[in-house]
């Protein structure tokens, strides 16, 4: 069985703040491939990145970065200098082993205020 | 490229209805996931195919639900008889096998039963 944590429901900070977004991972599998998505309040899910497990270097792509630790399970989201269109909810996902389906987490609600 | 498609965008029937949502996967995508998404259950996958063939629908609701993929381009989920609660975002997503293994989704329909 596999399982995705994301203990914040929701994380409200001021805008060019920084803000990390925690997500804890569950698998038996060797082979697993995590994720992040973002929807915005018009409802699309969209791709923001992917890891796999053989693959623990950390990611910047702009004012995102992702930490991937298999020692902790985990593989967190920071916005760095965050901006009012970050306001989305964030979902963490995993697939492993031969599994094909997503697992999601149950997503963080993050409020950039102006 | 165009982005996953589905249709219609909206949907709202009466209890007893029957409801097609429809989806066009990403061209050149061999596998195709049907997730449910709810407030109280989050995004919950519900049915996936490879190469057109049903693997796992273990997660359809009960015997109201079906899910077909007649041709690498097309897919639909049914309801029949629809309840009110089966009101949800129902999302369709594609990706590829054997490559990438991130999936792309459709901006979802949002099915609402009265």
């Amino acid at each position: 069985a596999q399982k995705v944590t994301q203990a914040q429901t929701e994380i409200s900070v001021v805008e060019k703040e920084d803000v990390t977004l925690d997500c804890v991972y569950e698998t038996r599998d060797t082979t697993y491939y995590l994720f992040w998505y973002k929807q915005p309040p018009s409802g699309e899910l969209v791709f923001l990145i992917r890891r796999n497990s053989f693959d623990e270097q950390n990611e910047i792509s702009g004012r995102y970065s992702w930490n991937f630790q298999k020692s902790t399970s985990s593989f967190n989201f920071t916005i760095t200098a965050s901006q009012v269109v970050d306001s989305a909810v964030y979902f963490c996902a995993l697939t492993s082993g031969s599994a094909r389906q997503l697992t999601f987490g149950s997503g963080t609600q993050l409020t950039v205020l102006p | 490229d165009a982005g996953v498609i589905q249709s219609p965008r909206h949907e709202v029937t009466e209890m007893g209805q029957e409801v097609t949502l429809r989806c066009k996967p990403i061209s050149g995508h061999n596998s195709l996931f049907w997730y449910r998404q709810t407030m109280m259950r989050g995004l919950e996958l519900l049915i996936y195919f490879n190469n057109n063939v049903p693997i796992d629908d273990s997660g359809m609701p009960e015997d109201r639900f079906s899910a077909k993929m007649p041709n690498a381009s097309f897919s639909t989920l049914k309801i029949q008889p629809s309840e009110p609660r089966d009101s949800a975002v129902y999302f369709c997503a594609s990706t590829q096998t054997g490559g990438r293994v991130e999936q792309y989704f459709g901006p979802g329909t949002r099915l609402t039963v009265t």
